[in-house]
């Protein structure tokens, strides 16, 4: 299965854009990129999903290489209640259904 | 209703007991996860439904035993666990267009 790896923890400073990066150099063509966070323990919440363009949504916009082999999740203008662990996540086809093969994460903190 | 639930929020058990956690979604999803999530860790998947069939099992022991009753509703039976087990579940459903939804978890403490 693809893996993928990402930075321990991050600092952003608020109002400010934060940047987390993330690579999986062994994904496949037809494997989708996915962005989770999770707050203080709770099910992780859906932030955005692209395979090979750029995407942007009301949360975040989402950078994919060109060789697919790493991506950045930008949030425009972070606030206090962006601090959270953020999964990238790639999703392998299998069994006639899909996983979601979660990354290490990274803790971002936004700064006051 | 566009929510996950799971039940029970937390839940001790001796490592005789046998105990389900449950998890309901409404939203028509054919597909459904357990997922089990150690501190600090991220989660990993148990196993998954396909239109109320078991179709991916990531060699979980079988003292954890997941049902499909309907397309709504998810079990996960537990029977003789043991400490380590003790865990965050997390249940996520797919839409058509394979975002994933996620409960709110059961955190599992085995005595």
């Amino acid at each position: 299965d693809a893996k993928t790896t990402q930075p321990t923890s991050m600092d952003c400073a608020e109002g400010r854009a934060a940047n987390l990066p993330c690579n999986h150099s062994t994904i496949s063509g037809n494997e989708y990129v996915y962005w989770y966070r999770q707050i203080h323990s709770q099910g992780p919440q859906y932030i955005i999903h692209g395979l090979k363009n750029n995407e942007t949504n009301e949360m975040a916009s989402l950078i994919i290489t060109e060789d697919r082999k790493s991506s950045t999740l930008i949030l425009p203008h972070a606030t206090l209640r962006d601090t959270a662990v953020y999964y990238c996540i790639v999703r392998v086809e299998g069994s006639g259904t899909y996983k979601y093969i979660f990354g290490t994460g990274t803790r971002l903190k936004v700064l006051a | 209703d566009t929510e996950v639930t799971q039940t029970p929020k937390h839940l001790v058990m001796g490592m005789t007991n046998k105990k389900s956690l449950k998890c309901e979604q409404h939203m028509g999803h054919r597909a459904m996860y357990w997922y089990k999530q150690k501190a600090k860790k991220p989660p990993e998947l148990m196993f998954v439904y396909s239109y109320e069939k078991l179709s991916i099992n990531e060699s979980v022991p079988s003292r954890f035993s997941p049902e499909c009753p309907n397309s709504s509703l998810l079990n996960l039976h537990l029977h003789a666990l043991q400490p380590e087990d003790s865990a965050l579940y997390l249940c996520a459903s797919t839409d058509r267009y394979n975002e994933q939804f996620f409960g709110p978890g059961t955190r599992l403490t085995v005595l």
